[in-house]
């Protein structure tokens, strides 16, 4: 059971380009998020799809897009990188029936933007 | 409106010696309350929660925490560190009705000194 798996897990970028994030888990979770980890503020929530088709943005949504591609899956997109974009990205999901903040998170994404 | 705030970005203590790491929470409706735990280059993982019920909570590795109302207050502790007990911790709240994200504090990072 891989539980919530992340790709790529480091990403070097040029201010400009662009790179999706990818997500996927493998329990049969509703509800998936994308977290930015930053050194001093913990983690702050970027997006959320609490079930397929629905995404809602959350606390620092500027410069990012997400799709939710079905129940496993949940991209996170910087059409154009900016160096405050660097930062380690985490996946994590909760599953039906379990109360909110129970989650599982993936390992990480370690993005640089030069 | 939900927040977090952990005092100490840093705490080291002596193997064996009580380990305390601090979180005051604010929240406008009765929390959830979380502690998670990131060890290097992973994820974060469920340490313990608050939900209803037994204030006094433990968790893995011989962590619990009290949720102390009056003092808007949930802080971890652990009668003996361990080295492996060396990562980053995390207080995190949500609201218990309708909330589909999670409030983390800036963490505190655990060093144990042989």
């Amino acid at each position: 059971n891989a539980g919530v798996t992340q790709t790529p897990k480091f990403q070097v970028l040029k201010t400009g380009q662009s790179m999706t994030l990818q997500c996927a888990q493998d329990m049969n979770h509703n509800s998936m998020y994308w977290y930015r980890q930053d050194p001093g503020m913990g983690l702050r929530l970027i997006y959320y799809s609490a079930s397929e088709g629905t995404t809602d943005k959350g606390e620092v949504p500027n410069g990012y897009n997400v799709s939710r591609l079905n129940k496993r899956e949940f991209s996170l997109r910087l059409e154009s990188a900016a160096p405050s974009q660097t930062s380690v990205y985490f996946c994590a999901s909760i599953g039906p029936g379990a109360i909110t903040g129970e989650l599982f998170f993936g390992e990480g994404s370690r993005l640089t933007v030069l | 409106a939900q927040s977090v705030t952990q005092l100490g970005s840093h705490v080291s203590v002596s193997e064996g010696a009580l380990v305390l790491l601090r979180c005051n929470y604010s929240s406008s409706v009765p929390p959830y309350l979380f502690w998670y735990v990131q060890y290097p280059n992973q994820g974060l993982q469920l340490l313990l929660k608050y939900t209803t019920g037994a204030t006094l909570v433990k968790g893995i590795n011989g962590f619990e925490a009290e949720f102390k109302k009056s003092e808007t207050s949930f802080h971890l502790t652990k009668p003996s560190a361990h080295m492996s007990d060396a990562a980053e911790y995390f207080c995190a709240v949500s609201a218990r009705r309708g909330a589909q994200k999670l409030v983390f504090g800036q963490g505190t990072r655990l060093t144990i000194n042989p």
